[in-house]
């Protein structure tokens, strides 16, 4: 079975500095890995994916993450955060027919 | 395109009734899965429906059972409700045969009192 693990269950950062959410994954071949964001009574959006292309992938709201097959890593990543970046974000593996999802992190935002 | 929709966003029920949640997904969108969502547990896969066909299911109890329909729209119910089965229930959607890239709904925030 594949599985997630999400090392920071909260992440503080303060407006305007680099955000990083840790993500390790454990799958016995090439995995389909992505982060999702959940805002505050809402469902999940798709941040960004990686389906063995690309190492680095870029998503949306200017989120990227790098797939390190070396660390069986794939963390999260953002030059600059912004108020509107406070969520939960959740690292997720695909297995045949369903996504496997980890913890979750929260990050908070501070002005 | 519309999104993935679910209905109804908000129930409210009591212990031993059943309930029954609706999802659309995305148009031309085949695959439909469930979740549930706890404090507790976290993000739980339910079932996964593939052209009318569950192609997969989670480790929850019998009183879970899905279905889907042949336009691609999904229920699930819940039967003999209990109080542990509150949670919010999130469906997505995807048009790949494997999980490529799945949409979420919104949710439905099931209460159970």
């Amino acid at each position: 079975a594949q599985s997630v693990t999400q090392l920071d269950s909260h992440v503080s950062v303060s407006e305007g500095t680099p955000v990083l959410l840790r993500c390790n994954y454990s799958s016995s071949y090439s995995p389909s890995l992505f982060w999702y964001v959940q805002h505050p009574n809402k469902g999940l959006q798709l941040l960004l994916k990686y389906t063995s292309a690309a190492t680095l992938v870029k998503g949306i709201n200017g989120f990227e993450a790098e797939f390190k097959k070396s660390e069986t890593s794939f963390h999260l990543t953002k030059p600059s955060a912004h108020m509107s970046d406070a969520a939960e974000y959740f690292c997720v593996v695909s297995e045949p027919q369903k996504l496997v999802f980890g913890t979750g992190t929260r990050l908070l935002v501070s002005p | 395109k519309a999104g993935v929709t679910q209905t109804p966003r908000y129930l409210i029920k009591t212990r031993g009734q059943q309930v029954t949640l609706s999802c659309s997904p995305i148009s031309g969108h085949r695959s439909v899965s469930w979740y549930q969502q706890t404090p507790g547990q976290g993000l739980q896969f339910l079932f996964e429906y593939f052209s009318e066909t569950q192609r997969n299911k989670g480790n929850f109890p019998g009183r879970f059972s899905g279905r889907q329909f042949s336009n691609s729209r999904s229920e699930m119910n819940v039967s003999t409700l209990e109080l542990g089965d509150s949670a919010l229930y999130l469906c997505a959607s995807s048009n790949h045969r494997e999980l490529t890239e799945a949409f979420f709904g919104q949710g439905t925030r099931l209460t159970v009192v």
